[in-house]
């Protein structure tokens, strides 16, 4: 079974100042990490991921992702927030086993910047 | 930038009513999702579909889920007899190939049950 945990339900943050929005995973294989935003009353649009190779991964609107394979964590960050990232972050995992290509979702962040 | 959509935005039902809430996948995707969000919590998968047929479903997906891909372009989500607890938004999603692509989701299906 796969599993996601975001333990933070709200991150505040300045506009200017770095973010970073939590996230670890549980698989039985190896992992296929993936992040999301969602906009009010939109689907979900696709940040970023992490197949393989560099631990760092860059994404949209200047989101980069760090994987850690012994803590398993795949945190997002940003180095300035901006007041137009406020949104909610969905941070999921496949397995790599998994035939079915299902994405399991953790319970999402909301992200406030405040100017 | 091709995009997954769906129809209609907002459906509301009345209790035990048949619904189906319609998707265009992207065209040259080759898994296809549906997953919801019950308003707050999180986004929970319902079936994968691919080849023509489902590869896998959680046990939310029971028998009065059923999903079809009739004409090679629109890929469906039929509610048999819906219940309260089915109200949700339903979002829609493709793939291009194997684990490693990320999917695609549609701007969702607002239903409601009444």
């Amino acid at each position: 079974a796969q599993s996601v945990a975001q333990p933070e339900d709200q991150v505040n943050v300045a506009e200017g100042n770095p973010l970073t929005v939590k996230c670890t995973y549980s698989v039985s294989g190896n992992p296929y990490l993936f992040w999301y935003v969602q906009y009010p009353n939109r689907g979900l649009q696709f940040l970023l991921k992490y197949i393989t190779g560099d631990n760092l991964v860059k994404g949209s609107y200047g989101f980069e992702a760090e994987f850690n394979k012994s803590q398993t964590s795949f945190h997002l960050k940003k180095p300035s927030a901006l007041v137009s990232d406020s949104a909610l972050y969905f941070c999921a995992v496949r397995d790599m086993g998994n035939a079915g290509n299902m994405l399991t979702f953790g319970g999402g962040t909301r992200l406030m910047v405040k100017p | 930038e091709p995009e997954v959509t769906q129809t209609p935005s907002h459906q509301v039902t009345q209790m035990g009513q048949e619904v189906i809430l319609r998707c265009v996948p992207i065209s040259n995707h080759l898994y296809f999702y549906w997953y919801r969000q019950i308003l707050g919590q999180k986004v929970e998968f319902l079936v994968s579909f691919y080849n023509n047929e489902i590869s896998e479903k959680s046990e939310i997906f029971d028998d009065q889920f059923s999903v079809e891909r009739p004409d090679g372009s629109n890929f469906t989500l039929k509610i048999r007899s819906t219940k309260l607890e089915d109200s949700a938004m339903y979002f829609c999603a493709s793939t291009l190939g194997g684990p490693n692509t990320e999917a695609f989701f549609g701007q969702g299906t607002r239903l409601t049950v009444v």
